[in-house]
């Protein structure tokens, strides 16, 4: 079946500096692949996605690529802050008998100290 | 605000009972999933639901049930409570089931302590 490896937390950065998540991946076919936030108190919301090999996805300066031969989708940002402290999960949605199945990483804490 | 509502937000209640856990998802989407977060499992899938139907099932255990009503609501019933079934409770809704590139909303979440 689909899976996703991430890299355990807590990751602790100090304010401006160069942030990467690793994730991989198993999955038949090709799959689409997310990464998720999740703020303290809160639900997870996307915060980027791509859907086909080498597609890089983007949002508020973080970016992933999606590496089918390594099938990797690392998360990295160049500059944390304070206000990125959250946790991060790796997904994918494949669709194993035509109906969307959305596997998620175990998620990485990340904290940013000032 | 995803336009995902869950309630209630927190429970507490001792081992053996039985509780409901609603969700009414985003306006529009006709699916509904049911996750379980808990910090040594991470985010576990437990069902799915379309348009009233179940349409996919991950690791929910015989003692939980769901369903979705006809205005699209759902309820996730988890009986003879455990210790080990503390955890919080997402909900998450999407338009359709098919498309692989689909986001997911997720609700807030209800926390649910067993004493």
């Amino acid at each position: 079946g689909n899976s996703v490896t991430q890299m355990e937390g807590p990751v602790t950065l100090s304010e401006e500096a160069f942030l990467t998540i690793n994730c991989t991946y198993t999955a038949t076919g090709y799959p689409s692949l997310f990464w998720y936030v999740q703020y303290p108190g809160e639900g997870l919301q996307l915060l980027l996605k791509a859907t086909k090999a080498d597609d890089k996805g983007s949002n508020k300066g973080f970016e992933a690529t999606y590496r089918k031969e390594t099938t990797s989708f690392h998360l990295e940002k160049g500059s944390v802050q304070v206000s990125d402290s959250a946790v991060y999960f790796c997904a994918l949605s494949g669709s194993p008998g035509g109906y969307q199945k959305v596997t998620f990483g175990i998620g990485t804490k990340l904290q940013v100290i000032p | 605000d995803s336009g995902v509502t869950q309630t209630p937000k927190h429970l507490i209640t001792a081992t053996g009972q039985r509780v409901t856990l609603r969700c009414s998802p985003r306006s529009g989407d006709l699916s509904v999933y049911w996750y379980q977060q808990s910090l040594d499992q991470g985010l576990q899938f437990l069902i799915q639901y379309y348009n009233g139907e179940e349409r996919a099932k991950g690791n929910i255990l015989e003692r939980f049930s769901a369903q979705q009503f006809p205005d699209l609501h759902s309820e996730l019933n988890l009986s003879s409570l455990e210790l080990g079934d503390s955890a919080l409770y997402f909900c998450a809704s999407s338009v359709a089931p098919q498309t692989t590139n689909e986001k997911l909303f997720f609700g807030s979440g209800t926390q649910l302590s067993v004493l």
